[in-house]
């Protein structure tokens, strides 16, 4: 069946470092999105992919979607320390139910 | 809107009872969706209804799992009887998915389980 991983499963860095996480599937997605999971709480949506290579920016986030759209990214710039917590992707194949990746955990270090 | 809602928040019980989670959706969503969220196995679906119907009940564990969705604003997942296994994170999550690449999902604040 469809698998999402996700790389790495957990980072930390400093306050104002880069950070990024990657999402690879097994098979062509339809779309991906990502969503975001603080501590304690509940996945909230952040984005959805549709096109082959598509990019799109919401701040200082900025997801990719491949070329061969079997893979994705989220860069965050400058981290802060309210950007903590778990970034999900989950692929769709065709009108398949989302399948979710691990997720990334992000600390930020003030 | 109040958002998806679940109850209870927290749920300790012991070995062999029956455990019931609840949700209400988003009002006008056409999709319901009932997730186990663990640190081993990360978030993985369980069963999800489309205006109201069951379609894929596959990630159900087995049989001791059960889920309704009587109406369109309410779902129930059933544990009978509990394992300690079971314990986990249960989110239920919807969606208003009217074009055919879908969108976003809604998640409840999710039900903590702990079986003893």
């Amino acid at each position: 069946g469809q698998q999402v991983m996700q790389i790495p499963q957990y980072q930390h860095v400093q306050e104002g470092e880069d950070f990024t996480t990657y999402c690879n599937s097994s098979t062509t997605l339809s779309n991906i999105q990502w969503y975001k999971q603080r501590p304690g709480g509940h996945p909230v949506f952040l984005i959805q992919l549709v096109k082959s290579g598509e990019v799109k920016k919401q701040k200082r986030l900025t997801f990719q979607f491949g070329e061969a759209k079997k893979n994705s990214s989220l860069h965050i710039t400058a981290t802060q320390t309210t950007d903590v917590g778990t970034y999900f992707c989950a692929g769709r194949e065709g009108n398949t139910p989302l399948v979710f990746g691990k997720g990334t955990r992000l600390s930020v270090i003030a | 809107d109040a958002g998806v809602i679940q109850s209870p928040r927290h749920e300790v019980t012991e070995m062999g009872q029956e455990v019931t989670l609840r949700c209400k959706p988003i009002s006008g969503h056409d999709y319901l969706f009932w997730y186990r969220q663990t640190m081993m196995r990360g978030l993985e679906l369980l069963i999800y209804f489309n205006n109201n119907v069951p379609i894929d009940d596959s990630g159900m564990p087995e049989d001791r799992f059960s889920a309704k969705m009587p109406n369109a604003s309410f779902s129930t997942l059933k544990i009978q009887p509990s394992e300690p296994r079971d314990s986990a994170v249960y989110f239920c999550a919807s969606s208003f998915q009217g074009t055919l690449m879908g969108s976003e999902q809604f998640f409840g604040p999710g039900t903590r389980l702990t079986v003893l």
